[in-house]
């Protein structure tokens, strides 16, 4: 079926470090989302991207649409403490009405 | 504004029971999507609700079912409940349907025993 595969899985970085992280499947999609679950939490929104080759930043984050609609990439530059939690990339399929797929999702842990 | 609030925070049922959840979406917002989460699926797609619509539902048994009320809350419902419900169900909302800007809730953890 349909599958995105999201990695690393997990990361551990030094507070300053850049991080980046990526999504790829076989199936092509329409919107790519990145959220961000810290514990305890629904996952909160941080990117959400529209068109093939779209670039979008905020704050530290950037976060690019593919150009083959296949993949997507999330970077975080100059990691702070608070970055710390698990990331998933989110899309939805071209040939889906409006159902989103999730990513398994990247554990960024600040290694001490 | 109020966000999307989810009731209760957790759960705990045995095997056999029935477990209905609660969503109350963001004011305004007309769509309702569910999901489940596990450490070894990940977040799985139960179903969206547009309007007290059924708009697209995921792979899940007819165990699974839901519902939209005319004000956009929205109740989920588990019978016959097995080990493997156990997970954090999560409700998102968005203004429209299709519209992707998802704020979804704090979830419900739900044991079942």
């Amino acid at each position: 079926g349909q599958q995105l595969n999201q990695s690393p899985q997990s990361m551990f970085i030094q507070e300053g470090e850049d991080v980046s992280m990526n999504c790829t499947s076989s199936s092509i999609f329409n919107t790519w989302l990145w959220y961000k679950q810290d514990p305890g939490e629904g996952p909160v929104l941080l990117i959400a991207l529209y068109k093939a080759g779209e670039l979008t930043s905020n704050g530290r984050l950037t976060a690019q649409f593919g150009i083959t609609r296949k993949d997507s990439f999330l970077n975080i530059s100059a990691s702070i403490p608070s970055d710390v939690g698990i990331y998933f990339c989110a899309g939805q399929l071209e040939s889906s009405a409006s159902k989103i797929i999730f990513g398994s999702g990247t554990r960024l842990s600040i290694r001490p | 504004k109020a966000g999307v609030t989810q009731t209760p925070r957790y759960l705990i049922k045995t095997r056999g029971q029935q477990v209905t959840l609660s969503c109350s979406p963001i004011s305004g917002h007309r769509s309702v999507s569910w999901y489940q989460q596990t450490p070894g699926q990940g977040l799985q797609f139960l179903f969206e609700y547009f309007s007290e619509t059924q708009r697209n539902k995921g792979n899940f048994p007819g165990r699974f079912s839901g519902r939209q009320f005319s004000n956009s809350r929205s109740e989920m419902n588990v019978s016959t409940l097995e080990l493997g419900d156990s997970a954090l169900y999560l409700c998102a909302s968005s203004l429209l349907h299709s519209d992707y800007g998802y704020t979804f809730g704090s979830g419900t953890r739900l044991t079942v025993v």
